[in-house]
């Protein structure tokens, strides 16, 4: 099977910064997506990861490590709209699987 | 960015029925389109693989004979829930990759509930 792990849920303060970790086991690797979903609407793509190292995305970044089969979804300067679910979904050659999502709730 | 539409967005059915959702790439040709299940508070859940011009290709424990699922054209993509059961009930939200780059381009989901 395929194995994909996040925490549940997060909370963080506005202007904070927030980590999200994401580890994974799976039968093949082309690449880890970093989506953002807000509760009934679908997600909509925030990052892509294919070699190791950290993609700097504005206030967003994500990191990644194929031999630990590990990335994390960074998350500056923390705003309100912010608070989402972030899904993190593994591309096994063109087939895609996620994680249950890691809900980040950011308070006042 | 590519965009995939997805119809209807919410549908609601007597159990028992079947319902059609359909899920289109508007601005570019898709080969491949995946469809997935999300349950409240979930993640989503792969269901299948959709492939032009063959047969989609399902994941362990979804029955093929209950989600129907025909990729007629490279643009279109249609999952159908046959003889529908409130357990079905579910969003539904189809994703097509854009070739060369990997990246997935989500509908805007089907919410069906069945009665």
């Amino acid at each position: 099977g395929q194995n994909i792990d996040q925490p549940t849920e997060m909370t963080a303060t506005e202007g904070a910064i927030v980590q999200i970790n994401c580890t994974y086991q799976t039968s093949g690797f082309n690449g880890l997506f970093w989506y953002q979903q807000h509760a009934g609407e679908a997600p909509t793509f925030l990052s892509y990861n294919v070699l190791d190292g950290l993609e700097e995305k504005g206030r967003f970044s994500s990191f990644l490590s194929r031999s630990k089969g590990y990335s994390y979804l960074l998350l500056k300067e923390l705003q309100m709209k912010d608070s989402a679910s972030y899904l993190c979904a593994v591309d096994n050659f063109n087939k895609f699987y996620f994680g249950s999502g890691t809900k980040l709730n950011v308070k006042p | 960015g590519a965009v995939v539409s997805q119809h209807p967005s919410r549908v609601i059915c007597k159990s028992g029925t079947s319902v059609k959702i359909e899920c289109r790439s508007l601005d570019f040709q898709a080969t491949t389109m995946f469809w997935y299940r999300q349950f409240p508070k979930q993640s989503l859940m792969l269901m299948a693989t959709s492939n032009e011009g063959s047969k989609a290709t399902y994941e362990q424990g979804v029955e093929k004979d209950k989600f129907l699922i025909n990729h007629a054209s490279l643009t279109l993509s249609t999952l159908t829930v046959t003889s529908a059961h409130p357990e079905d009930s579910s969003f539904y939200i189809c994703s097509a990759s854009l070739v060369g780059t990997g990246e997935l381009f989500f509908g805007e989901g089907s919410r069906l509930t069945v009665l």
